[in-house]
């Protein structure tokens, strides 16, 4: 796995965008970035995952890099219930292989009305 | 769709007593995860499986053991708990492996006194 850095916590007002960054400086070439979330001790929710390009789905946007050391996550409009632990994971596998997943202590993110 | 479902939510168990953890989902994914996560860390991998009748370990293995007899379900066994096996246990499955996201369970929370 490619290791990942995030910061620890951040906050964001309620109603902006909370941008979330992760850095993955070792990354290889086909390892995908996935971002996960966990509200309360909920299990891990998907949000996003990608390679190069950037994505988009109806919960969030990733920014891939061109490089590929670094990404970020944007939610566009954060709400109250986008107050969550996020984490960022570059897994290594291979289509014979599981996805191992290695969970870091991600992101703690604190939505403020 | 119910998704990943576990049972039981919360178990006490005492020291060297055993158990069966209950793992289920029903949109047919052929991998299965388990995972566990310790009080302010991130998730850890216990064991996989890429199918019915393949498992294998993961990050934490040892206290556990698993078996996949068929496509939903995969138990997971502690034989003699321990106090380090007080943690929230996840569950999780995927379509494939790499590169696919995988559906978390909403966890199942042990404490062994």
């Amino acid at each position: 796995d490619a290791k990942t850095t995030q910061p620890p916590s951040m906050d964001c007002a309620e109603g902006r965008a909370a941008n979330l960054p992760c850095n993955h400086s070792t990354i290889s070439g086909n390892e995908y970035v996935y971002w996960y979330r966990q509200i309360h001790s909920q299990g891990p929710q998907y949000i996003i995952h990608g390679l190069k390009n950037n994505e988009t789905n109806e919960m969030a946007s990733l920014i891939i890099t061109e490089d590929r050391k670094s990404s970020t996550l944007i939610l566009p409009h954060a709400t109250l219930r986008d107050t969550a632990v996020y984490y960022c994971i570059a897994p290594r596998g291979n289509e014979n292989t599981g996805n191992q997943f290695y969970f870091g202590t991600g992101t703690s993110l604190t939505v403020i009305p | 769709n119910a998704g990943v479902t576990q049972t039981p939510k919360f178990r006490i168990l005492k020291i060297g007593q055993s158990m069966t953890l209950q793992c289920a989902q029903d949109m047919n994914h052929n991998y299965m995860y388990w995972y566990r996560q310790d009080p302010g860390m991130g998730l850890k991998l216990i064991y996989y499986s890429v199918g019915a009748g393949i498992t294998d370990k993961g990050e934490v293995p040892n206290g556990y053991n698993v078996s996949r007899s068929t496509t939903e379900d995969f138990p997971l066994r502690l034989e003699l708990a321990a106090p380090s096996q007080t943690s929230v246990y996840f569950c999780a499955s995927s379509y494939q492996g790499w590169p696919y996201e995988q559906y978390f369970g909403p966890g199942t929370r042990l404490t062994v006194t």
